[in-house]
């Protein structure tokens, strides 16, 4: 397997505009985790999936951010409109269940993105 | 809030020291503790520890969790320039499946 595949590695975006990241998770993981990792708060807890379903949103900070699972195999976590302040490294990362306990936590090598 | 805390912030050692990073926390139960090492990208898995008292180890490194003490320790023995990273610990509090990172531990070893 690939491992979690993330797209785009850097993004660079003028405030006010829509940002799209994606993520591939591990085929077969049930669980996907997008992180937002910064140098003044480290890697905070967006949101997570289970089964394509979103389980807890908490960590959202606004309703600027929105993410999705449609399949499997496939989320998004979308910003609109961007501001500066959104500018980080977003990590998307997947894991399964197995004998009833959490596996370690794959991530993927993470979008860079700037917000002018 | 659970709550995860690493020290010390940073650390800057010669190569050959020997290391121990602390992780302590205020989550009475959980499921797992996790070491993740961060170089300049993606996080990547160390250790998981279930159990109190038993040791982890792979070659220089190793960990150990207390759980009555409520705080996990990564050792590094004759450190290498290639140990240098952001040491990250995080917990999986029991009621959820979600990862809670520490803020990490930032090592340098100096050749």
């Amino acid at each position: 397997d690939a491992g979690v595949i993330q797209s785009p590695r850097h993004e660079v975006t003028e405030m006010g505009q829509e940002v799209t990241l994606r993520c591939k998770p591990i085929s077969g993981h049930d669980y996907l985790f997008w992180y937002r990792q910064t140098m003044m708060r480290g890697l905070e807890l967006l949101i997570y999936f289970n089964n394509n379903v979103p389980i807890d949103d908490s960590g959202m900070p606004e309703d600027r951010f929105s993410a999705k699972m449609p399949n499997a195999s496939f989320s998004t976590l979308k910003i609109q409109p961007s501001e500066p302040r959104d500018s980080a490294v977003y990590f998307c990362a997947s894991s399964s269940r197995q004998e009833g306990k959490n596996t370690e936590a794959f991530f993927g090598q993470g979008t860079r993105l700037t917000v002018v | 809030e659970d709550k995860v805390v690493q020290s010390p912030l940073s650390l800057v050692v010669h190569e050959g020291d020997t290391v121990t990073l602390n992780c302590s926390y205020e989550v009475t139960n959980f499921r797992s503790l996790l070491w993740y090492k961060q170089e300049k990208k993606a996080p990547t898995f160390l250790f998981m520890l279930t159990s109190s008292g038993i040791e982890k180890k792979s070659g220089r490194l190793s960990s150990i969790l207390d759980k009555k003490e409520l705080f996990s320790i990564l050792n590094i023995t004759a450190t290498q320039t290639g140990d240098s990273a952001v040491y990250l610990c995080a917990l999986i509090p029991s009621g959820t499946y979600k990862y809670i990172f520490g803020t990490g531990t930032r090592l340098k070893v100096l050749a």
